[in-house]
């Protein structure tokens, strides 16, 4: 079975406060995926990757950036924490090529005070 | 822009009880997924379909891809409580990421 790991299930933190969060997938997949998802809004990309040391910006890139160092990791890092960012923080991961099928992390949720 | 619509947005229904679920959008997709999610995770894949008019069986649910490729439904058959969660239709299109809908919240009452 695919597994996705997050580094937090919760974290809470200041205002102006960098964060990491990190996401590990254990099958070798080439695409990794970083989303929020918000009452009323759905899931929204912020950022992914289609292989290690790219990156493509989402849907919501502002206020976010991210690292792919290794193929199975990709961090999300909020350079300077607000409370709009406030929000469950989503990655997912998929094969690649045309197997658009993503597997989920179990979310990390953020509070920003 | 929002490309795939869900509906309803919420269900509330009890134990047995027959339901469908709808994603609808204007354009076509190679292919279309749903997800189920449960408070407090992430989603979970439930179906891939690929062909149009494709109908795909998973227990008691029953997924159906539409004819042109742009609409999809599931259907609950006789829903359990362990049924409760958000379903969320994903669709692919070209090298673009997944574009998801917002998602049914169903909450079935035992």
């Amino acid at each position: 079975d695919v597994k996705v790991t997050q580094s937090s299930r919760y974290l809470v933190k200041r205002t102006g406060e960098k964060v990491f969060l990190e996401c590990v997938q254990d099958m070798d997949h080439e695409n990794m995926f970083w989303y929020r998802q918000d009452p009323g809004l759905g899931l929204r990309l912020i950022y992914f990757s289609y292989d290690v040391k790219m990156k493509e910006k989402g849907d919501i890139p502002e206020g976010y950036s991210v690292s792919r160092e290794k193929k199975e990791r990709f961090s999300l890092i909020l350079e300077s924490a607000s409370t709009n960012q406030t929000s469950m923080y989503l990655c997912a991961s998929s094969l690649g090529g045309k197997n658009y099928e993503q597997y989920f992390g179990p979310g990390t949720r953020l509070t920003v005070t | 822009t929002q490309l795939l619509e869900q509906s309803p947005q919420f269900l509330s229904i009890q134990e047995g009880e027959n339901l469908t679920v709808y994603c609808n959008s204007s354009s076509v997709f190679s292919s279309l997924q749903w997800y189920r999610q449960e408070p407090g995770e992430g989603p979970v894949l439930l179906v891939t379909v690929v062909t149009g008019g494709e109908v795909k069986k998973l227990k008691r649910l029953t997924f159906q891809f539409g004819d042109a490729r742009k609409d999809s439904s599931l259907h609950i058959t006789a829903a359990q409580p362990g049924d409760t969660g958000l379903y969320l239709c994903a669709g692919a299109k070209g090298n673009t990421p997944l574009v998801f809908g917002k998602g049914t919240r169903l909450s079935v009452i035992a």
